[in-house]
């Protein structure tokens, strides 16, 4: 079955430095989705990204971060200048549709130091 | 705002037991989710849902639209469906684009032998 898969698994950065997560998403899947989840905390939305521009994006998703698509195959999260705060789980997602079953990676965790 | 609530927060159930968990939200959605998330962190979508009841193997959902409420049950328990169980919803926006989900914080479900 084919999978959505998210590299690296664990990333860790010194504060000040910019990171790049990358995903692969379903190859047929149209909708990308970056999610957050801190450690002990619940699932945050980050951002959505449709017909290669952002759909919907979240008060968290703020100009240090930012989304691409440089390829037909790779969408990656970068965050310009990481903070204490930026530790978490970073989750992508991938779907068909709008309203289409949500599949999602592995995840990257992500430590600032 | 949308909230999500879920409760119970944490429950311990013996194999073999019917396990309900329970999900409120606040404000009109278009399709509410029921996800898995492993102790390893990845996570699962099990159930897309809209209106009515979906089953699949012993999972069992059941959304009740007019009073902003959904159940994910399993039957049959056994250890190796222990795990956190997370509920979100797409909350109707006007725009129909790719919108982001709201989260509950999850049920820690432990399922002893």
């Amino acid at each position: 079955e084919p999978e959505v898969t998210q590299t690296p698994s664990h990333q860790v950065t010194q504060m000040g430095q910019e990171v790049i997560l990358r995903c692969v998403p379903i190859s047929n899947h149209l909708y990308f989705y970056w999610y957050r989840q801190i450690l002990g905390q619940k699932v945050e939305f980050l951002v959505s990204f449709y017909n290669n521009e952002i759909s919907e994006k979240s008060e968290i998703f703020d100009d240090q971060f930012s989304v691409e698509r440089p390829d037909g195959s790779n969408f990656t999260l970068k965050i310009r200048s990481t903070k204490l705060e930026d530790s978490a789980m970073y989750f992508c997602a991938s779907s068909e549709g709008s309203k289409s079953p949500l599949h999602f990676g592995n995840g990257t965790r992500l430590t600032v130091t | 705002k949308n909230e999500v609530e879920q409760s119970p927060q944490n429950l311990t159930a013996q194999e073999g037991e019917f396990i309900t968990i329970n999900c409120s939200y606040s404000v009109g959605i278009s399709a509410l989710h029921w996800l898995q998330q492993h102790p390893g962190g990845g996570i699962v979508s099990l159930f897309m849902l809209s209106s009515g009841k979906k089953k699949h193997g012993r999972l069992i959902a059941t959304i009740n639209i007019q009073e902003k409420h959904s159940s994910l049950h399993i039957t049959a328990s056994h250890p190796r469906d222990s795990a956190v169980y997370i509920c979100a919803v797409l909350q109707i926006y006007s725009g129909g684009g790719a919108d982001g989900l709201t989260f509950g914080k999850g049920t820690h479900l432990i399922i002893q032998p």
